[in-house]
């Protein structure tokens, strides 16, 4: 159990343009969703939080306007980077919380480099 | 949300004992301990949690002392696989405490 599906996994993209990550619970329902950043060599550092049918909440520092989260499903969120420049470029981590529990899962990163 | 300490880096020898510490000396009555891994460039991966009783899964041990303020990840036969960083967490049980906060974890290096 606890499948994660988190696509793309690396994704190359121009400046200016957006790029939509996915974040699938093959297995379980997740009421919240939470969306990880992670520079090189550095850990991992929450972006937003997400509650199914909500508008997310977002950490300080992270914009609102520029990562769109999308958790219209207990299956399925989405983050959308909106015209993405190089110092986006990170890697992406979701981790859906089991509904009910406090068991939080991770995808498996997206790789994104804007060029 | 209570602060972890733990080395930067450690390592092990293949088929050892690997015993990797925590420090939590500001970890609250309701507050779990939680272990994570992250081999490069993945997902962190869920090895085990506890409160304050001793915990074993096929992964791995943990060993939390009476104090709570400290605890010990074991995993008894180290591989090559096991090289990851592992991040010791605190976590609340509900709520907005659901979120989990990734310090700089430790850097296991499982040595052939």
């Amino acid at each position: 159990g606890a499948v994660v599906s988190q696509h793309p996994s690396r994704v190359i993209c121009k400046s200016g343009t957006s790029v939509k990550i996915e974040c699938r619970s093959l297995d379980f329902q997740a009421t919240t969703m939470f969306w990880y950043r992670q520079f090189p060599k550095q850990s991992l550092m929450l972006m937003a939080t997400s509650n199914e049918g909500s508008k997310a909440t977002y950490e300080q520092g992270v914009e609102k306007d520029k990562f769109l989260i999308n958790h219209a499903s207990l299956t399925l969120s989405t983050l959308t980077v909106t015209s993405a420049h190089p110092e986006d470029s990170s890697f992406y981590i979701c981790s859906p919380v089991k509904s009910g529990t406090t068991e939080a899962f991770f995808g498996q990163g997206t790789r994104l480099t804007v060029v | 949300d209570a602060k972890t300490t733990q080395p930067p880096s450690m390592d092990c020898a293949e088929g050892r004992a690997a015993n990797l510490p925590c420090n939590h000396s500001t970890i609250s009555g309701n507050e779990y301990v939680y272990w994570y891994r992250q081999i490069h460039s993945q997902g962190p991966q869920y090895i085990i949690h506890g409160l304050k009783n001793n915990e074993t899964n096929e992964m791995a041990s943990l060993i939390i002392t009476e104090d709570r303020k400290s605890s010990t990840l074991i995993l008894p036969h180290a591989t090559l696989r096991d090289t990851a960083v592992y991040y010791c967490i605190v976590r609340g049980s509900g709520g907005s405490n659901y979120k989990l906060t990734f310090g700089k974890g430790t850097l296991l290096t499982v040595n052939p």
